[in-house]
């Protein structure tokens, strides 16, 4: 099976600080990465586009600068959150498209971000 | 703006019974759509899809149903089961990129 993992799993951090949340595909490569964030009973919204050895691609109205995405290998894509603030909390997924076929996606299991 | 639409937050559904989800979505270009389930604190799991050339896909107990000119699709669990109590996601993408909508998602509940 095609199997993606997201370290940590869970993180707490103070306002101020800068946390980052890994994204692996284990068992395939993925030269495309996505990054979605969840809401307390709402929708997964995609965040950005992480493409290998390419820079990210930002949906409209989320800060580059806040969430730094890095796409070293093609099986690891890094999230960086910036000077974390209590609004940022949240459930962070990733997800890893495997091989050509278009729509092939799996998804990571998340990581839940608590600002404090 | 909303592409992709639950419009039913919540369901409940007594367990042998036949549960239906419903999707609408908005965009013409979309032609592939898939649903997700969703335990909480972890990410979506696929469960079924169907491209926009057919209007039915069946996996077991999990039915699509996709009609285009009403850009509507729903989700047919039958026997609905325990273990399918979960929030579910509809979705849609288009054939020339991999970028997946989701819509607001349906908790479903399977009662005894």
């Amino acid at each position: 099976g095609a199997v993606v993992s997201q370290h940590p799993s869970r993180v707490i951090c103070k306002s101020g600080t800068s946390v980052k949340i890994e994204c692996r595909s284990l068992d395939f490569q993925a030269t495309t990465m996505f990054w979605y964030r969840q809401f307390p009973k709402q929708s997964l919204m995609l965040m950005a586009t992480s493409n290998e050895g390419s820079k990210a691609t930002y949906e409209q109205g989320v800060e580059k600068d806040k969430f730094l995405i890095n796409h070293a290998s093609l099986t690891l894509s890094t999230l960086t959150v910036t000077s974390a603030h209590p609004e940022d909390s949240s459930f962070y997924i990733c997800s890893a498209v495997r091989g050509v076929k278009d729509n092939e996606q799996f998804f990571g299991p998340g990581t839940r971000l608590t600002v404090l | 703006d909303q592409q992709v639409k639950q419009n039913s937050p919540s369901l409940s559904v007594q367990e042998g019974r036949i549960s239906i989800l419903n999707c609408d979505y908005t965009n013409s270009m979309f032609d592939y759509f898939l649903w997700y389930k969703k335990y909480p604190a972890e990410g979506p799991t696929f469960l079924i899809s169907i491209s926009s050339i057919k209007d039915k896909n069946e996996d077991g107990r999990f039915t699509v149903f996709l009609n285009k000119s009403a850009k509507h699709l729903s989700l047919h669990i039958v026997p609905s089961q325990p273990g399918d109590s979960a929030v579910y996601f509809c979705a849609a993408t288009y054939s020339s990129a991999s970028k997946i909508i989701f819509g607001s998602g349906t908790r479903l509940s399977i009662r005894p």
